[in-house]
């Protein structure tokens, strides 16, 4: 079945714990992202990759590393997270920069 | 930042009535998504209009799209409690290196059986 896999789907850590937030996608899609969603603020794109070893900022990117040495696999990782990261994100892949994103299932954070 | 802003913020219907949501954005685009997500679950792509096209169907689902009024529509016909669900447009941006898609801030759509 095709699926962007992200997790975990919910986790709790404290200020200053690096994690990471693991992402693949079985699609061979070219463009990943991770968004960020809020209430009141909508999704907001975090970073995005366009191919292996490309990778730039999007809306909100501080505070946030990504890597894509795989084409199949976009970690989002938190070196230090704050209780301002908490939020629900996901990750989403595409096969081309016009096409629509398939979604994984979302991974609630919450820093305390 | 924002790009798509969809109107309205709510939308409460009966089972079998249609449900129209809109859709204003800002900048030229390539093309709009339009998506569902169901309370706190991921999004699913719904269907895409590209800004040469004016009106695309798929099932039940029909979007307009007005580029110079830079706007779109999203029609779902007959709807049934499970389209209960917030509805997303979504813009890629004509131009530029990203094509990065931006998002409105949705409409929630509740369908009453």
């Amino acid at each position: 079945e095709a699926q962007v896999t992200q997790n975990p789907r919910y986790l709790i850590t404290v200020t200053g714990k690096k994690l990471t937030v693991t992402c693949s996608q079985n699609m061979n899609h070219e463009y990943m992202s991770w968004y960020r969603q809020d209430p009141g603020l909508g999704l907001r794109q975090i970073y995005y990759s366009m191919n292996v070893e490309v990778t730039d900022k999007g809306d909100v990117p501080e505070g946030y590393k990504v890597s894509r040495k795989e084409k199949r696999n976009f970690p989002l990782i938190l070196e230090s997270p704050s209780p301002n990261q908490t939020s629900l994100y996901f990750c989403a892949s595409r096969r081309n920069e016009v096409d629509g994103y398939t979604f994984g299932s979302g991974t609630r954070l919450t820093v305390v | 930042s924002q790009q798509g802003e969809e109107d309205p913020q709510a939308l409460s219907i009966q089972e079998g009535e249609n449900a129209t949501m809109n859709c204003s954005y800002k900048t030229s685009i390539n093309n709009l998504q339009w998506y569902r997500q169901n309370s706190g679950r991921g999004l699913v792509h719904l269907i895409l209009i590209r800004s040469n096209e004016r009106e695309k169907h798929s099932g039940r689902l029909r979007v307009t799209l007005d580029t110079s009024k830079k706007s779109s529509s999203l029609l779902i016909t007959a709807s049934r409690a499970a389209d209960t669900a917030s509805y997303f447009c979504a813009t890629v941006s004509s131009g530029g290196s990203n094509y990065k898609l931006t998002f409105g801030k949705g409409t929630l759509l509740t369908v009453n059986p």
